[in-house]
């Protein structure tokens, strides 16, 4: 069955990056695009970006350009998400989901709660 | 970047009741546009994409319509397990931005 399992919660400070980590399973990795989605606590979903695991193509929201990397690893059929200089407000709930070329997701990981404190 | 934007952002129903969702994109977007479901703690899960084509798995008391800037996600029946948040998400134009609504809760009256 697919499966997207997303790495542990992380704590950073300010001014710091992170890197999740989602490993797929149960289909072609480079089949299907990624795509990161992040959740404030209490709030929507807010669309970050998504990389095309076939070729390494990324798509990323302005809203964080420059201060986001999405890379893949084919041979274990992983997919990373970097973020650096964290604020408080990159404090969220952030998801990978398995994206079809139209857009929509039909596969989320379980989401790696990253908290931004000093 | 294109709105959407959601109404009610909250409804209160009850079990047996048919409730239906708007969504109404800033431009056109012919048809593309999905919704989601989200309950407390979980990650969001499938229900329509395309505007009207129901998920694999996802009850046929669901169904989507709408094309061009105007949707409607309508539950029939409601269950106990349909409470939860309700995400339209258009995907129009990629490369262009995905952007979500910003959500309606459906909570039991």
């Amino acid at each position: 069955q697919v499966q997207l399992v997303q790495s542990g919660a992380e704590v950073r400070k300010p001014g710091a990056s992170v890197k999740v980590s989602c490993k797929a399973s149960g289909y072609t990795f480079t089949y299907y695009y990624i795509h990161w989605v992040r959740q404030a606590p209490g709030q929507g979903l807010e669309w970050m970006g998504w990389i095309n695991p076939n070729s390494g193509d990324t798509n990323y929201s302005q809203k964080f350009q420059g201060r986001v990397a999405m890379t893949r690893d084919t041979s274990i059929s992983a997919a990373y998400m970097d973020l650096s200089r964290l604020t408080s407000d990159d404090t969220a709930l952030y998801y990978c989901a398995r994206g079809y070329s139209s857009g929509y997701s039909d596969y989320w990981g379980q989401g790696t709660l990253v908290t931004v404190s000093s | 970047d294109i709105q959407m934007t959601q109404s009610p952002s909250s409804l209160s129903a009850s079990v047996g009741d048919r409730v239906t969702i708007t969504c109404r994109a800033s431009q056109s977007i012919s048809s593309y546009l999905n919704w989601y479901q989200q309950k407390p703690g979980k990650a969001p899960k499938l229900l329509i994409y395309l505007a009207s084509s129901l998920q694999s798995g996802v009850p046929s008391r669901f169904s989507g319509s709408g094309s061009g800037t105007d949707f409607t996600l309508t539950i029939n029946s409601l269950q106990p397990e349909d409470f939860a948040t309700y995400y339209c998400q258009q995907t129009y134009g990629i490369p262009l931005p995905i952007t979500f609504g910003q959500g309606t809760r459906l909570e039991i009256k």
